[in-house]
């Protein structure tokens, strides 16, 4: 079974500044996909960035980037100038090609401190 | 913009009461699921459907059964609801097409049972 492991259970940062969340997982496939999730305080999940693990090209989305380690099996999300709004729980997410369903992470609460 | 909406935001129900939650998407999605969110254990899929009338179990749907008999509406079913089914309650949806990637999210029902 597929799984996905996040060993930061809370993480903070000075805004403004740089912060990587962690993300590895266990899979035998080649083709997949791979997510980072974010729930602010108000609960609506919404998608922070994917990576297709067949593009050796890092995802990038304005502030977040991802940094994708196909041998390790590592997808760690890094927030660049950091701030308040980034405040929410991150959950790393996997899935193969089809219709399959999202596998998660247990999540990493961020804290932006003023 | 895709929306996916729950019947309830919060929800009380008594140890054996039987429970329906509601989940309607707009936007002709094959995929929907329904998670199941804890502190400290994050999403755990319950079930999932890639079809009207179809539906698959996720990793604990031990005290739950489901329902697709339309293509926008999926809903969750607790038989005999138990205190440790407290819990939020995740509702998504997702296109079928083998392109398609991004899982869209309704708001939770934070369901308590006393």
């Amino acid at each position: 079974a597929q799984t996905v492991t996040q060993s930061q259970p809370e993480m903070s940062v000075q805004e403004a500044e740089t912060v990587t969340l962690s993300c590895t997982y266990d899979t035998s496939e080649s083709d997949y996909y791979l997510f980072w999730y974010k729930q602010p305080p108000s609960r609506q999940m919404i998608l922070v960035i994917r990576q297709e693990a067949y593009k050796q090209q890092n995802a990038t989305e304005n502030r977040f980037s991802v940094n994708f380690q196909k041998a390790a099996k590592s997808f760690s999300l890094k927030i660049s100038d950091s701030q308040l709004g980034d405040a929410a729980m991150y959950f790393c997410a996997y899935r193969l090609s089809g219709n399959t369903p999202l596998v998660f992470g247990k999540g990493t609460r961020l804290s932006v401190i003023a | 913009d895709v929306k996916v909406t729950q019947s309830s935001r919060y929800l009380v129900k008594r140890t054996g009461e039987k429970v329906f939650l509601e989940c309607v998407q707009d936007m002709d999605h094959e995929n929907m699921f329904w998670y199941r969110q804890d502190p400290g254990l994050g999403l755990r899929l319950i079930y999932f459907s890639y079809d009207v009338k179809m539906k698959e179990k996720g990793d604990i749907p031990e005290g739950y059964s489901v329902s697709r008999e339309k293509k926008e509406r999926f809903s969750l079913i607790l038989e005999s609801a138990s205190t440790n089914q407290t819990s939020m309650y995740l509702c998504a949806s997702r296109s079928g097409t083998r392109s398609s990637y991004e899982q869209y999210f309704g708001p939770g029902t934070r369901l308590t049972v006393t």
